[in-house]
């Protein structure tokens, strides 16, 4: 399985300001994603990253509200723009690895962001 | 889109007692996948299920692979306090489709 760090582990934000959000894989992954989680919610997917281009969202997720890095095959950023309030949720980065021969998908653990 | 219904939505059992929980989906799914999430942590992999009918351990968990594709099962036997968490269930559409739907969770409470 992938060992996934991700930094900050939690944090405490202003209104308006912008917050970046690394995700550091132990080995070589081709899958990445960001998925979010609100408060007492199941998990959405924002995006998926993409190494050499541009990230591809899910609906109702925009590049310019949250931006994504992905320069090589172990690390990606994800940028909470503008934050508001609505924005409190935990962040997760999430890889796609292998079991044997067969892959799986794992997650990091996560970045608790409050947004006052 | 994809929907996942996921029951039940909590749990409170005894230590001791067998735990069931299911996800049912509006689609068919060539991967379920369960999942556990304590508190202030990320969810972390139980059990990954590849094929209709799949019946796979993990120590006390069991789970299955519906056979029309479009549900699976986690069972849980013999509960101890540590097992208290979310547990959730995600669904995969598979081939070069790696997007995860998730089901909303069950909170699982053991009382020693």
């Amino acid at each position: 399985s992938a060992v996934i760090s991700q930094k900050p582990s939690r944090d405490i934000c202003q209104r308006g300001t912008s917050l970046t959000i690394q995700c550091q894989v132990d080995s070589q992954v081709t899958m990445m994603f960001w998925y979010r989680q609100q408060p007492g919610q199941s998990l959405t997917l924002i995006a998926t990253a993409n190494q050499g281009s541009e990230a591809t969202y899910e609906s109702g997720f925009v590049i310019d509200k949250f931006p994504i890095s992905r320069p090589n095959l172990t690390f990606s950023t994800l940028t909470v723009s503008n934050m508001s309030p609505e924005d409190s949720s935990i962040y997760l980065c999430s890889v796609v690895g292998t079991s044997g021969l067969l892959d799986t998908q794992y997650f990091g653990p996560g970045t608790r962001l409050t947004v006052l | 889109g994809q929907q996942l219904n996921q029951s039940p939505q909590s749990m409170f059992i005894q230590e001791g007692e067998d735990v069931s929980m299911n996800c049912t989906s509006s689609s068919i799914f060539n991967t379920w996948l369960w999942y556990k999430q304590d508190p202030g942590e990320g969810p972390v992999l139980l059990i990954a299920l590849y094929k209709a009918g799949e019946l796979t351990s993990n120590g006390r968990l069991t789970a299955q692979f519906g056979i029309t594709r479009k549900d699976s099962f986690l069972n849980i036997s013999a509960s101890i306090p540590s097992d208290v968490g979310i547990y959730f269930c995600a669904g995969r559409s598979g081939g070069s489709n790696y997007k995860l739907t998730f089901g909303k969770g069950t909170l699982l409470t053991v009382n020693p």
